[in-house]
């Protein structure tokens, strides 16, 4: 079975320029989650989609968005690009049955993201 | 919300040795614990997880006891090889389908 697939791997942007990340999810898994990676701040949630809805979203302004397609491929987007944006973006999947909560929840299963560097 | 805490790094052994990376949560109740591994230039990748007390979670090698009486979720290996220099990630969720993540241990092996 094919894993998380990101594209592109790598981009290049300037302030002030937007970006459109996307996202493929194994295949059956129906939710995807974004996360940040930076060296200063770690792994940062930044929102999960399930059913095309936004389930949960992390503390990031809202110049970060996202959508979900009905074949479960998700896309983020960064508008406004900031030098503090630079990061590896990671996109998770999972089939997301049973608990979601602060106690439980599904495995997820990780692409090997995106590395944006804003000049 | 949940949090949790591990050991920073970098962490450094020579091969065989033994590891353990300290991880320790907070949590009103008892909530699933996860190892991530991120090798250089990937994504994440599960190692292991254990889904309440007194659960041992294993894999490659490597092994995690559930403590909820000491609050840790200590990894461990006997005999590190070099193919195991990664950043590890000890993980709890939070609300709906978000894991929290501690700040990430590196490890390196020498051979």
């Amino acid at each position: 079975k094919a894993g998380v697939t990101q594209t592109p791997r790598y981009l290049i942007k300037t302030r002030g320029q937007q970006v459109t990340l996307s996202c493929s999810p194994i295949s059956g898994h129906r939710s995807v989650s974004w996360y940040q990676q930076t060296p200063g701040q770690g792994l940062q949630f930044l929102f999960e989609y399930f059913s095309e809805t936004q389930r949960n979203k992390g503390n990031f302004p809202g110049r970060f968005s996202g959508r979900q397609f009905s074949n479960s491929r998700s896309e983020m987007n960064v508008s406004t690009l900031e030098l503090g944006d630079s990061a590896l973006y990671l996109c998770a999947s999972s089939l997301r049955r049973g608990r979601h909560d602060e106690y439980s929840t599904d495995t997820q299963y990780f692409g090997p993201g995106t590395r944006l560097t804003v000049l | 919300g949940n949090s949790v805490t591990q050991m920073e790094g970098p962490v450094t052994l020579s091969e065989e040795a033994f590891l353990t990376i300290n991880c320790t949560y907070t949590a009103t109740g008892y909530p699933s614990l996860f190892w991530y591994v991120q090798y250089p230039g990937e994504g994440l990748q599960l190692l292991l997880k254990a889904t309440k007390a007194d659960d041992k979670g294993s894999n490659k090698g490597f092994e995690a006891t559930y403590r909820k009486e000491t609050t840790s979720f200590h990894l461990e290996k006997g005999s590190v090889q070099v193919s195991d220099s990664a950043v590890y990630f000890c993980a709890l969720p939070n609300a709906g389908n978000m894991l929290t993540f501690g700040g990430g241990t590196r490890l390196m092996v020498k051979p």
